[in-house]
């Protein structure tokens, strides 16, 4: 079976400083791994995903994500947070042949204070 | 381009009643999905469907029935509602093959007295 775990409930960090949300994964074979972002009261929006080749990928407002196929984790980025940035962020994982079915973790809240 | 449109956004109900949650999308994606989402649990899945004509159980199905109606739409059916269903429901939209994003519906949140 595939799982996610996002270990950190909430994440605070003060707007210009780097920001990371980590992500750990377990699944058979090769990973595909994604992003999403939470803004209150609405769905959710696809951030980045991991597919094959380069393990840093960038994706959308700024943020980027480094796969790490040894530790199994995919940690969110971004060189210097905004305050517009704090929302809900999952991690989600669909492993090859797992079909289109996507397991998600239980998500961070990340504050970004001035 | 609407997206993923769900109806209704809310929706009050007692113990026992029945309701449907409709989901159409205008992407021309294969599949479809149903999500429930549970302060800190994430999102489970409850029900997809790769492709018009077929659907799955997903993670959390009991209590709940699913219609492929068409391509566009993809509906979910509560028979007999229970408090443990208070919950928000999402459906999304992919292409079918796998490496695709969802795309997000605005939610539809249920409370049952």
């Amino acid at each position: 079976a595939q799982s996610v775990a996002q270990p950190e409930d909430q994440v605070n960090v003060a707007e210009g400083n780097p920001l990371t949300v980590k992500c750990t994964y377990s699944v058979s074979g090769n990973p595909y791994l994604f992003w999403y972002v939470q803004y209150p009261n609405r769905g959710l929006q696809f951030l980045l995903k991991y597919i094959t080749g380069d393990n840093l990928v960038k994706g959308s407002y700024g943020f980027e994500a480094e796969f790490n196929k040894s530790q199994t984790s995919f940690h969110l980025k971004k060189p210097s947070a905004l305050v517009s940035d704090s929302a809900l962020y999952f991690c989600a994982v669909r492993g090859w042949g797992g079909g289109n079915k996507l397991t998600f973790g239980t998500g961070t809240q990340l504050k970004v204070e001035l | 381009n609407a997206g993923v449109t769900q109806t209704p956004k809310f929706q009050v109900l007692k113990t026992g009643q029945s309701m449907t949650l409709q989901c159409a999308q205008d992407m021309n994606h294969n599949s479809m999905y149903w999500y429930r989402q549970d302060p800190g649990m994430g999102l489970r899945l409850i029900y997809y469907s790769a492709s018009e004509g077929t659907t799955d159980k997903g993670e959390v199905p009991n209590g709940y029935n699913v219609s492929r109606l068409n391509k566009r739409e993809f509906s979910l059916r509560l028979e007999s509602a229970a408090p443990s269903q208070t919950s928000v429901y999402f459906c999304a939209s992919s292409e079918t093959d796998g490496t695709g994003e969802l795309f997000f519906g605005e939610g539809s949140r249920l409370t049952v007295l």
